[in-house]
This record gives C-alpha cells, sequence and structure tokens, in this order.
C-alpha cells in the first residue's frame, strides 16, 4: 500500500500543550499534505511540504519531512480545546504529473482538553 | 461563495435500491473526487475525473458508477452491487496545476 500511516491512533492533551503527530509512507513523494477533519465534517487542507522541502510553518502549525527515512510530523503548538479533530496526512505520490489521487493515512484523533 | 456542494447531509435506503450522491462545485477546478470513510478508517478512493467526460476508478470502485457530463457536476450512484454502503461519503476538487484538495460536507448513506 502507498498510504501514509499516522501515530500515534489518538492523541489527548492538555490546553496550551503542544500536539506532534506522524506520519510514514512506503513510495517516493512529490508532495505531502496534512488534513483537518471536524467529526461529521469534510476535510480542510491545512499545509503541503514538497519533496525537497524540510520544514514549513503556517501559524501555529510546522511540518516537517524526512524523505530518506519516508516520515513527516506535524506540530501544533499551543494547542486550543478548538484544535481538536482527526487530522490525516496525504501523499502525492512522485509521477510526473498533477490531478492525480491522493493516498490518505487513517488519521490521528486529537483531543484537547480545556 | 465558491465552495463544493453536496447533497443530501443523510441519506437513508432500502437494501438493493440505488442511490445516487450528487457533488456540485464553482471554484472552475478541472478534477474531482469521491472517497468512502468508514469509522476509524482513512479516505479510500473510489472514483476520480481529471477531465469531464473521462473519470478513472479508485480503489474500491465495484459497485460504484459516475458520470462527468458537466465540468461543476460529478455524481456518484451506489449500485445494489455494493455489499456494504452504509459509510460517509466525501467528494473533493483539484484545480489543474494544484496539488491540494478542497472537500465536500459529505453525505452520510445509511443502507438498511
Amino acid at each position: 500500500s502507498q498510504q501514509g500511516e499516522e501515530d500515534p491512533q489518538a492523541l489527548s492533551i492538555q490546553e496550551g500543550e503542544n500536539a506532534t503527530m506522524n506520519c510514514s509512507y512506503k513510495t517516493s513523494i512529490n508532495n505531502l499534505q496534512w488534513y483537518r477533519q471536524n467529526s461529521g465534517r469534510g476535510l480542510v487542507h491545512l499545509i503541503l511540504i514538497r519533496s525537497n522541502e524540510r520544514e514549513k510553518h503556517s501559524g501555529r502549525l510546522r511540518v516537517t519531512l524526512d524523505t530518506s527515512k519516508k516520515s513527516s510530523s506535524l506540530l501544533i503548538t499551543a494547542s486550543r480545546a478548538a484544535d481538536t479533530a482527526s487530522y490525516f496526512c496525504a501523499t502525492d505520490p512522485d509521477r510526473g504529473s498533477t490531478l492525480g489521487r491522493l493516498y490518505f493515512g487513517r488519521g490521528t484523533q486529537l483531543t484537547v482538553w480545556p | 461563495d465558491g465552495g463544493i456542494t453536496q447533497s443530501p447531509k443523510y441519506l437513508f435506503r432500502k437494501e438493493g435500491q440505488n442511490v445516487t450522491l450528487s457533488c456540485e462545485q464553482n471554484l472552475n477546478h478541472d478534477a474531482m473526487y469521491w472517497y468512502r470513510q468508514d469509522p476509524g478508517q482513512g479516505l479510500r478512493l473510489i472514483y476520480y475525473s481529471q477531465i469531464v467526460n473521462d473519470f478513472q476508478k479508485g480503489d474500491i470502485a465495484e459497485g460504484y458508477s459516475v458520470s462527468r457530463e458537466k465540468k461543476e457536476s460529478f455524481p456518484l450512484t451506489v449500485t445494489s452491487a455494493q455489499k456494504n454502503p452504509t459509510a460517509f461519503y466525501l467528494c473533493a476538487s483539484s484545480a489543474r496545476g494544484a496539488y491540494e484538495q478542497y472537500f465536500g460536507p459529505g453525505t452520510r448513506l445509511t443502507v438498511t
């Protein structure tokens, strides 16, 4: 399977703490993306990191990518109760074209307690 | 107000009936996708279309059918051949030259 696999499956923290989620994948990629899903809703794109990038920031989000280990991590700093959601990584395999499919993992369920 | 709409939000059907889920986008995106999500699972790709009048099977296309007659519309039919159709169905789209996908709010289908 080319799917990314997130770790841990579930994470529970207090407001103000940092949350770190990891994603491992199997094939070479063009880019890796992180999405968020609130319960019963559609997914929302958070951040994309290309295969030639090692780290990327967006507000309280920090994403790293290690292509040698085929892994990525998503760090959410100073978590808030509103960050409670499922977070998915999605890989875009290196196939030389856009408009192709993504491969999603099973997600990490993050719960942030007030 | 741009985006992707899916209707209805909840859908109930009896076993043996075909049902069509609607997906419409006004983002002028070329590509559209259908995913299925089961509890505790990630998204599994059913079908996708990169251009009008063309579509490709995903990983779990058996028991499903699609059409792409218009750029803004990509309806999914769940046929009676689908063994376990109860699930949350998500539609998405992406623009040519872009990698990120935009998702609709989803349709929860229950078949009894």
